[in-house]
């Protein structure tokens, strides 16, 4: 079956401080893989995403995620945190077609410590 | 870069009416847009594809009747909310994905409370 996993609910971290958000995936092919922000009250945004290619990609706002296969994982990281970036997170996996629908995992809620 | 309108931002209403969204893909056509539902602290739960064109495609216990979905052009899909109760209270939020394009775009949500 396919599934995402984002095993932690919440997290606190201070501001300045590295961040790691887990991501794992279940699927029957290579998927599509996004991470998605979203604040309070408001729509997703998209931070990055990976198809192919480099396993390391780059987002916006100074995000990037690691696709590693053996781990069927894709973990988001950023290397100092801002105030602003408080706010929840998704994961998501989606098949190539366009037609075909995104599984999001549970979200990972961020706090940042002042 | 491709944008997705959802309007409105929020509603309020009475119980035992009806409330349509609308979800706009500004700069592309969007054959298939997708609706989605937000609990409180949750993530989203998919409800229908809606299909330029032809009937959309709900997800195992929504109820169709209840949540009606009208794509009738490449850049407009509805989800109208049928006599709405409060347990229909929630965060509605549509995307649509480019053809060709990879990614996903979202609107920024309708934020439904009934009363």
């Amino acid at each position: 079956a396919q599934s995402v996993t984002q095993p932690d609910i919440h997290i606190t971290v201070s501001e300045g401080a590295s961040l790691e958000l887990r991501c794992n995936y279940s699927y029957g092919a290579t998927p599509y893989l996004f991470w998605y922000v979203q604040s309070p009250g408001q729509g997703l945004q998209l931070l990055l995403k990976y198809f192919s290619g480099d396993t390391l990609v780059q987002g916006i706002k100074g995000f990037e995620a690691e696709f590693k296969r053996s781990q069927s994982s894709f973990n988001l990281r950023k290397p100092s945190v801002h105030w602003s970036d408080a706010a929840e997170y998704f994961c998501a996996v989606g098949p190539p077609s366009s037609a075909s629908k995104i599984i999001f995992g549970s979200g990972t809620r961020l706090s940042i410590r002042p | 870069g491709a944008v997705v309108s959802q309007h409105p931002s929020w509603v309020i209403c009475k119980s035992g009416t009806s409330v349509k969204i609308e979800c706009r893909s500004l700069d592309f056509q969007a054959t298939t847009m997708f609706w989605y539902r937000q609990f409180p602290k949750q993530s989203l739960m998919l409800m229908a594809t809606s299909n330029e064109g032809s009937k959309a495609t709900y997800e195992q216990g929504v109820e169709k009747d209840k949540f009606l979905i009208n794509h009738a052009s490449l850049t407009l899909s509805t989800l109208t909310v049928t006599s709405a109760h409060p347990e229909d209270s929630s965060f509605y939020i549509c995307s649509a994905r480019e053809q060709g394009l990879e990614g996903y775009t979202f609107g920024s949500g309708t934020r439904l409370t009934v009363v």
